[in-house]
């Protein structure tokens, strides 16, 4: 599969635990993008990294969240301290240069309890 | 501030039936605007990107046109089937800057047999 996937597909934790969710975009995109996603809404931007630059930070990012594009492959994002305001799914999109249609993966459900 | 507005928010129709999408956006410098399909529990899916110069773009079923002056589009499906049911996500890019693109927050479309 040469798509964007996400791991994993669904995280139940409990208020206050750290979770870590990883996006394997498609393979020679520069650009990569975490958004997260609530019921009955569209995908907001939290971040995008041009190869291993991070670029651009939502204010929705607050500092307990963390993203990372270490060898401008694979990204992961980290909450600390999970809230239950949290719970929601995010989404990791994928692009070859900036104009180009972004490519999602399936998400990772997060529940926060 | 950029914004996408999408009506209706919600629609049921029955299958074979016809439907026609809203989205008026008020990003600028206007770059591009494209559909996405979102099925429930699974990332968007491109249906079509339009530019500038584009008032009218095909995909199957899928008719999706644009009007730059008056900052609108439409998606139209024709003959429509059980698996339309989805969430159809308009989301516009501004030219310049960092191109991170504003998302609608969709239309709910169900289709009953």
């Amino acid at each position: 599969d040469t798509g964007v996937s996400q791991d994993p597909r669904h995280k139940i934790t409990k208020r206050g635990q750290n979770v870590t969710f990883r996006c394997d975009p498609i393979s020679e995109h520069n650009r990569l993008y975490w958004y997260r996603q609530t019921l009955g809404q569209g995908p907001e931007f939290l971040t995008y990294f041009q190869n291993e630059a991070q670029l651009e930070k939502s204010r929705l990012l607050s500092d307990r969240f963390s993203a990372e594009r270490p060898k401008g492959s694979f990204s992961t994002l980290e909450i600390q301290r999970t809230e239950q305001g949290d719970s929601a799914m995010y989404l990791c999109a994928s692009s070859l240069v900036a104009q180009e249609t972004q490519y999602f993966g399936p998400g990772t459900r997060l529940l926060v309890l | 501030k950029n914004q996408v507005e999408q009506s209706p928010q919600s629609l049921i129709i029955l299958e074979g039936k016809n439907c026609t999408l809203q989205c008026n956006y008020t990003v600028s410098p206007f770059s591009n605007l494209r559909w996405y399909k979102q099925d429930t529990g699974r990332g968007p899916v491109s249906l079509t990107i339009m530019t500038f110069s584009e008032n009218t773009k095909s995909n199957g079923r899928y008719t999706a046109t644009l009007d730059a002056d008056t900052k609108q589009s439409s998606l139209h499906i024709t003959a429509s089937q059980l698996s339309d049911s989805a969430s159809y996500i308009c989301v516009v890019s501004a030219r310049g800057g960092s191109y991170i693109p504003t998302f609608g927050r969709g239309t709910s479309l169900i289709v009953h047999p």
